[in-house]
């Protein structure tokens, strides 16, 4: 069965530096997602992306985000400058019709 | 603000009993229901979406939605040691600038005791 994969499942990266966390959808899905979930809180929702651009983002997505499909099959999530709040799980998600398939996250600790 | 509320239990249940659970949104706009099962450090995995008033079955659970409370439950039958999770109720809201995200609730923590 088709599913989202995320790479890496833990990344490990100093306040201030930049990292690029990656999907890989459901292959015939269109719309994609991204969220995070704070430990101990819950998953929110950071932007969602249909036809090469963003459709709609959240109040946490600001200048310091930004997503990309640089092909037909990946779908990165870019934080420039990490600061220690930004630790937390995040999630990729594509979509059909209504329903939403996770992938396995990654963990992003900034220390 | 569009809001989903969850009780976080946690709540535990013996092997067998029936689990309730329970979610209520604030926003009338609100059209897609869903609940997902989350094992701790893991991924959101989807249980059952309800979109219409009344009760849709699959196997031993039971999604119950009604639009005028603003209510959606979930019920687990014979509860196994296995369904011990948290379960969160997501919405998808209508109408303009809505691109399908959900809007999750904080979980509930079920645990289910052999």
């Amino acid at each position: 069965e088709p599913e989202v994969t995320q790479t890496p499942s833990h990344q490990v990266t100093q306040m201030g530096q930049e990292v690029i966390l990656r999907c890989v959808p459901i292959s015939n899905h269109l719309y994609f997602y991204w969220y995070r979930q704070i430990l101990g809180q819950k998953v929110e929702f950071l932007v969602s992306f249909y036809n090469n651009e963003i459709s709609e983002k959240s109040e946490i997505f600001d200048d310091q985000f930004s997503v990309e499909r640089p092909d037909g099959s990946n779908f990165t999530l870019k934080i420039r400058s990490t600061k220690l709040e930004d630790s937390a799980m995040y999630f990729c998600a594509s979509r059909q019709e209504d329903t939403q398939y996770f992938g396995p996250g990654t963990r992003l600790t900034v220390l | 603000q569009k809001e989903v509320e969850q009780n976080s239990g946690p709540l535990s249940v013996p092997e067998g009993a029936i689990a309730s659970l329970n979610c209520t949104y604030s926003d009338r706009v609100s059209q897609s229901f869903f609940w997902y099962r989350q094992y701790s450090g893991k991924s959101p995995e989807l249980i059952m979406s309800i979109y219409s008033n009344g009760d849709k079955e699959d196997g031993r659970f039971t999604a119950q939605l009604n639009k005028a409370s603003q209510y959606v439950s979930l019920l687990i039958r014979d509860s196994q040691p296995s369904d011990s999770a948290t379960y969160l109720c997501a919405v998808i809201l209508r109408g303009r600038g809505s691109q399908g995200n959900l809007i999750f609730g904080k979980g509930t923590k079920l645990s289910v005791k052999p």
